[in-house]
C-alpha cells in the first residue's frame, strides 16, 4: 500500500530535550516536505526537499532541521524545543514536477507534539 | 510570500445542496492550485488539481473552476451528504517549490 508513515504519532517533551520526528514513503518520491498546522493558521510549510541531499527552508524553518539521507526518508529535528513549537506536524511526498506536469501531496497521519 | 484566504467561518448546509468554498491568493499567479480535503485528527487528502489554463475541472460531483483575474478559486460540491462534512482547504506551489496553504473551510452537512 503506498503511504507515508511518520512517527511517533504523539510526543509530549520537555523544553530543550532534543527529538526526531521520522518520515519514510514508498512511492519513490523525490520531493519530501514538512509542515505544521496550528489553529486559524493553517499548514504552513517548515522544510522540504526536492532529492537526496537537497533540502530548502519553507515558510517557518527556524527552530528545525532536516536531512534527506535516502530517498524514502526525511526526519524532521528539534534540536531543543521550546512550546511554541508545540502543534500537529505533517510530513508529506510527491513527484517532482516536470514541465507542465504538476502531482499532488501524499500527506502522513500526523505527529501531535506537546513542549512543555 | 504568498498568502491564500479562505472563510474561516463554518459553512453549513442541507444534504442536497450544492457547497461552494472560495479560495482567494495574494501576489503573482501559480501555474496550478488543490484542493484537498482534512478529518479530523488525519493528514490532508489530495482531491482536485486545476491548472491557469484551464478554467474549469470535474470529478463525479466535485468541480473546481479557477479564475486567475480575480486570483480566485472555487470549490463546488453538488448534491452534498453528510460524508462530506470535513475542513477544505486550497494550496499552490510558490517560487522556489515552496508550497502555500490555507487555513480551510469547515463544511458542515446537515441531514
Amino acid at each position: 500500500e503506498a503511504q507515508v508513515t511518520q512517527n511517533p504519532r504523539y510526543l509530549i517533551t520537555v523544553t530543550g530535550k532534543k527529538l526526531t520526528v521520522t518520515c519514510s514513503q514508498n512511492m519513490n518520491h523525490e520531493y519530501m516536505s514538512w509542515y505544521r498546522q496550528d489553529p486559524g493558521l493553517g499548514l504552513r510549510q517548515i522544510y522540504y526537499s526536492m532529492n537526496v541531499e537537497v533540502t530548502d527552508k519553507g515558510d517557518v524553518p527556524e527552530g528545525y532541521k532536516v536531512s534527506r539521507k535516502e530517498k524514502r526518508n526525511f526526519p524532521l529535528i528539534l534540536e531543543s524545543p521550546s512550546p511554541n513549537q508545540t502543534s500537529l506536524y505533517f510530513c508529506a511526498s510527491s513527484k517532482n514536477r516536470r514541465d507542465y506536469e504538476f502531482y499532488e501531496q501524499y500527506f502522513g497521519p500526523g505527529t501531535r507534539l506537546t513542549v512543555t | 510570500s504568498q498568502k491564500i484566504e479562505q472563510n474561516s467561518e463554518a459553512l453549513n448546509i442541507q444534504e442536497g445542496k450544492t457547497a461552494t468554498l472560495t479560495c482567494n491568493y495574494t501576489n503573482y499567479s501559480p501555474a496550478y492550485l488543490q484542493w484537498y480535503r482534512q478529518d479530523p485528527g488525519r493528514g490532508p487528502v489530495f482531491l482536485l488539481l486545476i491548472r491557469e489554463n484551464e478554467k474549469e475541472k470535474r470529478k463525479e460531483r466535485l468541480k473546481v473552476t479557477f479564475d486567475t483575474t480575480l486570483k480566485q478559486s472555487l470549490f463546488h460540491i453538488t448534491a452534498s451528504q453528510p460524508a462530506d462534512s470535513a475542513t477544505y482547504l486550497c494550496a499552490l506551489e510558490g517560487n522556489f517549490n515552496k508550497f502555500y496553504f490555507g487555513s480551510g473551510t469547515k463544511l458542515n452537512v446537515k441531514p
